[in-house]
């Protein structure tokens, strides 16, 4: 079955420590974006990338990292200067990224918490 | 500035009951736009999209949208509601010069009452 993959479900997170979400996707898609999803604020954009090996920030990128090595990966960490990580983090992808009619395909998400 | 507003971040309905959940958006230029379903500690799932073919959209699970032009709104219905469709409902829009970057709304949490 073709899909998105999100690991771990859950994360927990140490005082100044970088933690790494992955995303995985093997629908052949070229783009590719995370999400922060808090309650009563929706969904906020974190990082995409269009094509391999590029990458732009979304509207809250501080303190966020990602890299785009593969078509299929799409790893995001989460780094000490995050201040509030505690969200749920959300992958997508879509075909091309080009065009703004296209679906977004979501994972089943990670549930980042701060010990 | 471009947005979406969701009007009642709650609505409860009875079973069997019309469901209506609202959306707005804010700009000149008409949107795609998008209504996703979330279900409890999951991902979202598209329930239906307006691409500036027909104003009435239908999608999964019976549920429908209209887009209206002059209201700047894109209001999801559905005739009678079922248990299952008890999840949260986000609502979403993008715009042809911006990629395919969403913008979403704050989201509707609809409970069903038995």
């Amino acid at each position: 079955d073709g899909g998105i993959t999100q690991s771990p479900k859950y994360l927990f997170r140490k005082e100044g420590q970088n933690v790494t979400l992955s995303c995985e996707q093997n629908l052949n898609h070229d783009a590719m974006y995370w999400y922060r999803q808090d309650p009563g604020q929706g969904l906020r954009l974190i990082y995409y990338s269009q094509i391999v090996n590029d990458f732009q920030k979304g509207d809250i990128a501080e303190g966020y990292s990602v890299s785009r090595e593969k078509k299929e990966s799409f790893p995001l960490t989460v780094t000490s200067a995050q201040k509030n990580p505690t969200a749920f983090y959300l992958c997508a992808s879509s075909r091309t990224g080009q065009g703004a009619a296209e679906t977004q395909y979501f994972g089943p998400g990670t549930r980042l918490l701060v010990l | 500035a471009q947005s979406v507003t969701q009007l009642g971040s709650h609505v409860s309905v009875s079973e069997g009951a019309l469901v209506l959940l609202r959306c707005n958006y804010s700009s000149s230029v008409p949107p795609y736009l998008f209504w996703y379903v979330q279900y409890p500690n999951q991902g979202l799932q598209l329930l239906l999209k307006y691409t500036s073919a027909a104003t009435l959209v239908k999608g999964i699970n019976g549920f429908e949208a209209e887009f209206k032009k002059s209201e700047t709104s894109f209001h999801l219905t559905k005739p009678s509601a079922h248990m299952s469709d008890a999840a949260e409902y986000f609502c979403a829009v993008s715009y042809y010069n911006q990629g395919g970057k969403l913008i979403f709304g704050q989201g509707t949490e609809l409970s069903v009452k038995p």
